[in-house]
């Protein structure tokens, strides 16, 4: 069956240094998202990419925040300058979004943390 | 999308039992799903029913929904310890982003 991959699993990086996620969506499906789960708190929607553009973005999705899908199975999420409020499990996911449905299949996450 | 209400936060119950878990939303809805989130690793989507449907079911799941409640409820048979996990209801409209609440956590015990 197939399924979204994030790489890696765990990144470890010091604050100020850029760190690019990467995730590779199901190969057939054309809307791409970004979430991130702070410890012991809600999952937080931070971008949605349809169409090689940004289709909706959150308050947190700030000027250090970015996407890109490099080619045609790449979606990476960058972010320039980490902050130590960074941390958190970071879960792409993607969907096929056909007329009436919206489920969308999740990676197994990474886990970012910024010293 | 909107979140849902999931309740209650918090169930434990031995192999074996059923598990029954609410979610109530505040707005119109064109479908609703039912997540799982195993401790802090990625989500699985479980089961979508659609406003026009009144009940689903999915292997050991069973979804119902009544719009006029503006309610849902998943019914998990015969459980299992690999159902511990945190259940989360999602309610989409035209958006396509989805938006979590706390859900509920359950706890299955041999």
């Amino acid at each position: 069956e197939p399924e979204v991959t994030q790489t890696p699993s765990h990144q470890v990086t010091q604050m100020g240094q850029e760190v690019i996620l990467r995730c590779v969506p199901i190969s057939n499906h054309l809307y791409f998202y970004w979430y991130r789960q702070i410890l012991g708190q809600k999952v937080e929607f931070l971008v949605s990419f349809y169409n090689n553009e940004i289709s909706e973005k959150s308050e947190i999705f700030d000027d250090q925040f970015s996407v890109e899908r490099p080619d045609g199975s790449n979606f990476t999420l960058k972010i320039r300058s980490t902050k130590l409020e960074d941390s958190a499990m970071y879960f792409c996911a993607s969907s096929d979004r056909t007329s009436y449905s919206y489920e969308q299949y999740f990676g197994p996450g990474t886990r970012l943390t910024v010293t | 999308s909107q979140q849902g209400e999931e309740d209650p936060q918090a169930l434990s119950i031995q192999e074996g039992e059923n598990a029954t878990m609410n979610c109530s939303y505040k707005t119109s809805i064109n479908n609703l799903q039912w997540y799982r989130q195993n401790s802090g690793r990625g989500l699985v989507h479980l089961i979508l029913i659609r406003s026009n449907e009144r009940e689903k079911h999915s292997g050991r799941l069973r979804v119902t929904l009544d719009t006029s409640k503006k309610s849902s409820s998943l019914l998990i048979t015969a459980s299992r310890a690999a159902d511990t996990a945190s259940y989360f209801c999602v309610h989409t409209g035209t958006a396509s982003k989805l938006t979590f609440g706390t859900g509920t956590r359950l706890q299955v015990t041999l």
